[in-house]
């Protein structure tokens, strides 16, 4: 059964600082990842998509990155703002489909001291 | 607009009693699904439909039922069988289950016995 490990759990750091986000994953074989983020008492949002043929996927201060041979992804948010204060999950669609479809990690708490 | 609607945003539960959460998509979605989220644990998978008239039990589907008679509704039920119903419970869409498509969220229903 796949699943999905998040590290670091909590994450603080100044304004403006660059930072990285891990997800690795279990089983490589995947349809595609993707990165959410959840403001507290909201749902999810989605941020990025990587189709499981890609290597990364960029919006504006984000990027996404995929390994699938070593069941890893990493989200680098560039220049952080308070703004970017959110827990940020990542779930990934695997080729088993049916209940396997979404399977979430439990997520990086970011906070970004301004 | 586009998207995923959940109603109530709050909802309260006596023991005892069956309620039943909203989950409606005008996104022309097939796969529809629901989950629940509790502090400090991933999202889980309660039950997830692929196509109208058809669905699927999740992870932890005990205590809780779905009908998809709509292509655009998907309400969840929670019964008075769920001995911990109190949770966050969030409705997700995308295009195919199976398929490089992207999920997208509601803003989630926030339940609790009293």
């Amino acid at each position: 059964k796949q699943e999905v490990t998040q590290i670091p759990a909590a994450l603080s750091v100044p304004e403006g600082e660059n930072l990285v986000l891990n997800c690795s994953f279990t089983d490589s074989a995947i349809y595609n990842l993707q990165w959410f983020r959840q403001d507290p008492g909201k749902g999810l949002t989605s941020l990025l998509l990587i189709q499981s043929s890609q290597r990364e996927q960029t919006s504006g201060r984000l990027n996404a990155s995929l390994d699938k041979s070593s069941g890893r992804s990493t989200l680098y948010i560039a220049a952080s703002q308070p703004g970017d204060s959110a827990t940020y999950l990542c779930a990934v669609i695997g080729s088993g489909g049916g209940a396997d479809g979404l399977t979430f990690g439990k997520g990086t708490h970011l906070i970004i001291q301004p | 607009d586009g998207g995923i609607t959940q109603s109530p945003k709050y909802l309260f539960r006596k023991e005892g009693q069956n309620v039943t959460l909203s989950c409606e998509q005008n996104l022309n979605h097939d796969a529809m699904y629901w989950y629940r989220q509790d502090p400090g644990q991933g999202l889980r998978l309660i039950y997830y439909s692929q196509i109208v008239n058809d669905f699927q039990k999740g992870d932890i589907a005990e205590g809780y039922s779905v009908s998809r008679e709509k292509k655009e509704s998907f309400p969840l039920t929670v019964t008075s069988a769920q001995k911990n119903p109190t949770a966050f419970y969030l409705c997700a869409s995308s295009a195919s289950m199976n398929i490089n498509t992207e999920a997208f969220f509601g803003q989630g229903t926030r339940l609790t016995v009293v």
